[in-house]
Order: C-alpha cells, then sequence, then structure tokens
C-alpha cells in the first residue's frame, strides 16, 4: 500500500445496528494513526490519536484498534444514532509531523 | 485545544480572480496548516506557514499560487491566485497540539470557481 486507504467509501446504517470500517496504510515510517469526524458546515473534530501497535482507545460508543505491523485500523461505532452520521477521516502521521489522509468513510445513520 | 475562525465560509468566484481567506487562532502557535480537499479527494497539505519565514510548500504547490502570509502567531492567510474550476475546493486551516498531536481545524472555506 503507497498511500491512506478507508473503505468502504460510504455506507448506510440502521438505528441502532453497529457498524465498522477500514484505513488501511504504508505500515513503513509510521508514526501515528489518526481518526477524524467531519459533520457537515462544522470542523473536522479529532476522535483518536494512536501510536502503538495493538492501541485500542474508545470514546462513548465508537471504538478504534490500530495494528502497525500489517498497516491497518478499524473503527467501530456501536449502536449508530443520527448524530453519528458524518464523514470519518483516517490519517497516517510521520516522524515530521505532516498527516496523509484517506478520502474517507461517510456513514449515514437512518432512523 | 484551540478555536479557529476561517473565513470566508464559502464564496463562488470567476475563472481568473483571486481571492484570499483568512484564518484566527485563538492562541499562539507555530506551525499553522493549509489543506485542500478537492471534491472525491483526501484532505491535502499545500503548505505550513511558520510566523517570520516563508511557508514551506508540499510537493505540487508552488508560493505564485498559493502565496501565504504569517504576520503574527495567531493569524495567516491563504490566497488562491488565478483561480481555474480545478481549484474549486474546500480549504481548511489547521493547527496541532504540542501534547497529542492531534489536528484542530477551521471550519472550511468552501470556494467554487466558475
Amino acid at each position: 500500500i503507497l498511500n491512506v486507504e478507508q473503505s468502504p467509501q460510504s455506507l448506510h446504517v440502521q438505528e441502532g445496528d453497529s457498524t465498522n470500517f477500514t484505513c488501511s496504510f504504508p505500515s513503513s515510517n509510521f508514526y501515528a494513526l489518526h481518526w477524524y469526524r467531519w459533520e457537515t458546515a462544522k470542523s473536522p473534530e479529532a476522535l483518536f490519536v494512536m501510536t502503538l501497535n495493538g492501541d485500542e482507545k474508545k470514546k462513548g460508543r465508537i471504538s478504534a484498534t490500530l495494528n502497525t505491523k500489517e498497516g491497518y485500523s478499524y473503527l467501530y461505532i456501536k449502536g449508530s444514532q443520527p448524530e453519528d452520521s458524518a464523514t470519518y477521516l483516517c490519517a497516517k502521521g510521520t516522524n515530521d509531523y505532516k498527516l496523509s489522509f484517506g478520502a474517507g468513510t461517510t456513514v449515514t445513520v437512518r432512523a | 485545544s484551540a478555536v479557529i475562525s476561517q473565513k470566508p465560509s464559502r464564496d463562488i468566484c470567476q475563472r481568473g480572480t483571486s481571492l484570499t481567506i483568512q484564518c484566527q487562532v485563538d492562541s499562539q502557535v507555530t506551525m499553522m496548516f493549509w489543506y485542500r480537499q478537492q471534491p472525491g479527494q483526501s484532505l491535502t497539505l499545500i503548505a505550513t506557514a511558520n510566523q517570520g519565514s516563508e511557508a514551506t510548500y508540499e510537493s505540487g504547490f508552488v508560493i505564485d499560487k498559493f502565496p501565504i502570509s504569517r504576520p503574527n502567531l495567531t493569524f495567516s492567510t491563504l490566497t488562491v491566485s488565478n483561480m481555474s474550476p480545478e481549484d474549486s475546493s474546500i480549504y481548511l486551516c489547521s493547527v496541532s497540539s504540542a501534547y497529542t498531536g492531534e489536528l484542530f481545524f477551521g471550519e472550511g472555506s468552501r470556494l467554487t470557481v466558475l
């Protein structure tokens, strides 16, 4: 993998259902993996910054895991709610403070 | 955390014109970052704006097209010069936390070039 890739590009979830999606990244020169949530007409907001292989982080109903050796991270949303509708961006950080972003996964939660 | 105010929030511009985007941060920061998201694409770093020195541009971005000012530690501007429809994008300014490395973003400037 040469670039940060996110899949799927979009998904629709029924309210109350759980879902997850993937961020894949080059495992070389890894410093950190970021997740951001970007709601329409708002600023992107950081969810997690993970640095260690095997890291798991949780914020409310949202959690993330990290595998730096194989170069992937999963974001999980448990019991999706309409307010979870947003585009979720992941970004790989290298030691020069720069972030390389994926194109995002757009989640739409249907009531 | 940091609160970032960005303006304009959106604009419709004519081909060949230039537009300046302003970014104000509520605290002093060393580096400010300018990103662009073209439709369907990833957020891409344009340049890093350093106070007291010239901005550092990423591959594919040049100062003549995207001149940046950084007059003090809380303010920066990005100008999109001689615009074409390909410049239609969301432009975001951001700063990073010295502790966590996470980015704080402005709300973005959505430019449409006709």
